[in-house]
């Protein structure tokens, strides 16, 4: 069964500081795997997108390495501000199938 | 571009009502979803239909939901009669191609309540 599991669940943070989410699947074979952030009460926003031959891909202080021979994935958040304050979703893409979400976790930055 | 439109943002409504949600993709996005996010599932894919069409509603929980997409620029998604259990943000996302590959777009989502 295609599955995405995300750690931690939830994680508090202080400005400033760096942190990384991790994101495991047993999605095989995949098209891409992304990584949204979605706002309270927003929709989610890609942040990156790695199809399964790259290792890493950055947007600014985001920065997201895939390692394929472990299905996994992890998103480093450099110099956390108060506005990274969001869940963060893992999404693999079968090849010809429906979307695979993680849980997400949850970040709070704190001042 | 003014990204996915969805109205309403937030709706509560009695059990047994009928509830429309609605949304309008971006133009020139020839894929549609709906989405439903609950704090226990996560986000869930009720249907999507590519060029207007439904191709996969194998998500929608049973058949008090129903789907439409009478054009390009808009679709709704309706529940009838709606349960209390149905309470939950339901997503609208369009993009571009069936697959993840060239990114989705998500509305802000109609916050559902149903008391």
């Amino acid at each position: 069964k295609n599955q995405v599991e995300q750690s931690p669940q939830s994680l508090i943070i202080l400005e400033g500081k760096n942190c990384t989410l991790q994101c495991n699947y047993t999605v095989s074979p995949f098209s891409n795997l992304r990584w949204y952030k979605q706002d309270t009460g927003r929709g989610p926003v890609s942040l990156t997108i790695m199809t399964f031959s790259e290792n890493t891909k950055s947007n600014g202080r985001y920065t997201a390495t895939l390692d394929a021979d472990t299905k996994q994935s992890s998103l480093h958040i450099t110099a956390s501000q108060l506005s990274d304050s969001a869940s963060y979703i893992c999404v693999v893409t079968p090849y010809g199938n429906k979307l695979v979400f993680g849980a997400g976790t949850i970040l709070r930055v704190k001042s | 571009d003014a990204g996915v439109i969805q109205s309403p943002r937030h709706e509560v409504t009695e059990m047994g009502q009928e509830v429309t949600l609605r949304c309008k993709p971006i133009s020139g996005h020839n894929s549609l979803f709906w989405y439903r996010q609950t704090m226990m599932r996560g986000l869930e894919l009720l249907i999507y239909f590519n060029n207007n069409v439904p191709i996969d509603d194998s998500g929608m929980p049973e058949d008090r939901f129903s789907a439409k997409m009478p054009n390009a620029s808009f679709s709704t998604l309706k529940i009838q009669p709606s349960e209390p259990r149905d309470s939950a943000v339901y997503f609208c996302a369009s993009s571009l191609g069936r697959q993840n590959n060239y990114g989705y777009t998500f509305g802000s989502g109609t916050r559902l309540t149903v008391v």
